[in-house]
Order: structure tokens, then C-alpha cells, then sequence
């Protein structure tokens, strides 16, 4: 059973370069996550899904858009990258959110913006 | 706004210890709380998750409490192995959809 996969594990990207962090889950979870944990400092919710066509913001949602189309994936797209989102990306998904339900997350990305 | 801290901020330990982990959150009106473990240059592996309604789960050397009232949980390690050597986030969950995570004890247990 894979869990939550990311792709990729590593990226460097310039300043005001665009990409994709993807993210997927083979677990059928209703409910998916996408944090992020800068150096020293807990993780911190960018955006959230609660099913396919729905997506809400977290509480660091500037600079990041996300689209839910299957149940399966939940890509995280940075349009214009700045150094401040250098930090490491966390996707973690959930069947639904009963208080005996716990989050499950990848192996994260790790994103240098130089 | 939910605060969860977390201490100590960095552990040593020799091989063997039982140690205790500590984390304590400001609201205590929570669904539930969570233990990871987070190795270097890996994503979180979910110990423990205790619901607002229990006061403890264990898990083989692991126990978690949880004490709503004084926004306090601990995470108890017996017999600590250097396998053991990780780093400890706490998170706590209330009525949204986010964990709400602690910065994370560094636990070195030596041989």
C-alpha cells in the first residue's frame, strides 16, 4: 500500500518560475491537505480538500493555487516563485474528519528558490 | 488561535531511559490530538492519535495522555533504543480541518 506518494522529492527553481507539486493517494481519503514546514517552525496548513471540485484555504494560502479533479490527486501549483516559499511541502490525506481519524502524509518536497 | 509548544525543544538520552515528551496547547476545546514521528529528511509517521473523549492510547513502548483540561499531553518512551532517535511533533486538531502542530522535540537516544 503506497499511502500518499510526492513527486518530486527535490526541486530548485529560479525566481518567478512556475511548477507543480504533485501529490496522490491510493487510500480512497475524502479529505486531503497541503502544508508546509519552513526551518524550526511547525507545519502549516496552505490548502485542504474535502472531495473532488472542492477545495478551501489554510492559513498560509498566498502564492499557491490547488485544484482537486479526482479523488486521487491534489496538485499544488506555485505560479511566481519567491524565496519566501523555500520550505519543505508536506500532502497529507484523510478518510474524513471524525475526531478517531488520523492525518496521513508523504515524504514530502523539498523546494529551493534561489 | 490554538497554540501547541512543545518541550523540551532537543533531548539527550542514553540508551535504555524512559523519557517523557511534553506538549501543551492553549484551547482546550479540541477533536483530537495527534503524535509523529519525523525522521530527517522524511515526511511523518503517525504514532499515536488520541480522541478528545479518551485520556490515553499506547502503542508497544508508546503512551500517549491527553489532559483537556489543562491543555497538557505527554508522549512516554519506555526502554528508549537509538532507533528511537527522531524528531517528536505533537499536533492538535479543533473544530477546522487543520492539525495544529507544535515545533517538535529532537530526541537523540545514545548508545
Amino acid at each position: 500500500n503506497a499511502g500518499v506518494t510526492q513527486t518530486p522529492k527535490f526541486r530548485i527553481l529560479k525566481i518567478g518560475q512556475s511548477m507543480t507539486l504533485q501529490c496522490t493517494q491510493d487510500m480512497n481519503h475524502n479529505y486531503m491537505y497541503w502544508y508546509r514546514q519552513d526551518p524550526g517552525m511547525g507545519l502549516k496548513l496552505i490548502y485542504y480538500s474535502v472531495g473532488a471540485g472542492i477545495t478551501d484555504k489554510g492559513e498560509v494560502p498566498n502564492g499557491y493555487n490547488v485544484s482537486r479533479s479526482t479523488t486521487e490527486d491534489f496538485p499544488l501549483r506555485l505560479e511566481l516563485a519567491a524565496p519566501s516559499q523555500t520550505s519543505v511541502y508536506f500532502c497529507a490525506s484523510s478518510s474524513w474528519t471524525g475526531d478517531n481519524q488520523p492525518q496521513h502524509f508523504g515524504d514530502g518536497t523539498r523546494l529551493s528558490i534561489l | 488561535k490554538q497554540e501547541v509548544t512543545q518541550i523540551p525543544a532537543a533531548l539527550s538520552v542514553p540508551e535504555g531511559e524512559n523519557l517523557v515528551l511534553n506538549c501543551s496547547f492553549t484551547d482546550s476545546a479540541i477533536y483530537n490530538l495527534q503524535w509523529f514521528r519525523q525522521d530527517p529528511g522524511k515526511g511523518l509517521t503517525s504514532l499515536l492519535l488520541i480522541q478528545s473523549s479518551q485520556r490515553e492510547q499506547t502503542s508497544g513502548r508508546l503512551n500517549a495522555s491527553l489532559d483537556k483540561s489543562s491543555g497538557r499531553s505527554t508522549l512516554y518512551i519506555a526502554a528508549s533504543q537509538p532507533g528511537d532517535s527522531a524528531t517528536y511533533l505533537c499536533a492538535v486538531r479543533n473544530s477546522g480541518y487543520a492539525l495544529n502542530f507544535g515545533k517538535g522535540t529532537s530526541l537523540l537516544v545514545t548508545p
